[in-house]
């Protein structure tokens, strides 16, 4: 199975701030990698796919890049509505895994 | 607007079953695959299993084969997922997602574009 291993676990950024969060996957997942932000209580909403295509309806503020096993998601300038457990998830094959998630918190 | 509205979780025994099933709307429920994942309290994310348009190819991890089995009624736009043998480990609010084939730079991807509100189980004697 492939291990998507993501950083940090938590962290707690300023109004403003851009943020950065990395998955890191165990073998090449040939751009195969999404990220979703959970808020609480709530369904996951897709953000990113294809490493680096904004789905439609997300604010601009959120990007992704990387390739083969190494993958970021960016929020450059952090707004108090992105508080939110966020996920990224490999799709290139089966089983698909996720990494284990960041809580990001405004500071 | 793209609906998907899972029910029939709830309190379960161990080793016993439970179906769940989710309604599909606004959107040509045949043309997708479809998948289930599941969240255990305070945890991550799990794929639990995914079928595709027509039901004839089914996909599981190792945690749930043999166990769960994912399957479509598309003449409903509904999805289900039976749970046999259940676990106290199965224990999750579990999700109905939609798989969108959505273009990338230079190929198309399937994602998780959609999901339910989610269904709760628990497993406990």
């Amino acid at each position: 199975d492939i291990q998507m291993t993501q950083s940090p676990a938590s962290l707690s950024a300023s109004l403003g701030e851009t943020v950065n969060i990395e998955c890191l996957a165990s073998e090449d997942i040939y751009s195969n990698l999404a990220w979703y932000q959970q808020k609480s209580g709530k369904s996951p909403q897709l953000l990113i796919y294809a490493a680096n295509r904004l789905q439609d309806g997300v604010p601009s503020r959120f990007s992704g890049s990387g390739s083969g096993t190494q993958y970021s998601l960016k929020i450059s300038g952090m707004q108090p509505e992105d508080e939110g457990d966020y996920f990224c998830l490999q799709g290139s094959k089966f089983p698909y895994t996720f990494g284990a998630g960041t809580k990001l918190e405004l500071k | 607007e793209v609906q998907l509205v899972e029910s029939g979780g709830g309190l379960v025994q161990p080793g016993r079953s439970l179906k769940l099933s989710c309604a599909a709307s606004g959107f040509t429920f045949s043309n997708y695959y479809m998948a289930w994942v599941r969240q255990a309290p305070k945890k991550g994310l799990e794929w639990v299993a995914t079928i595709s348009t027509s039901g004839s190819r089914t996909y599981y991890p190792d945690s749930v084969k043999g166990r769960f089995t994912i399957s479509r009624d598309n003449a409903k736009s509904s999805l289900y997922l039976q749970m046999n043998s259940l676990k106290s480990e199965d224990t999750a609010t579990y999700y109905c997602a939609r798989i969108g084939y959505l273009p990338g730079y230079n190929s198309y991807y399937y994602v998780m574009d959609a999901w339910g509100q989610g269904a709760s189980v628990t497993v406990s004697s």
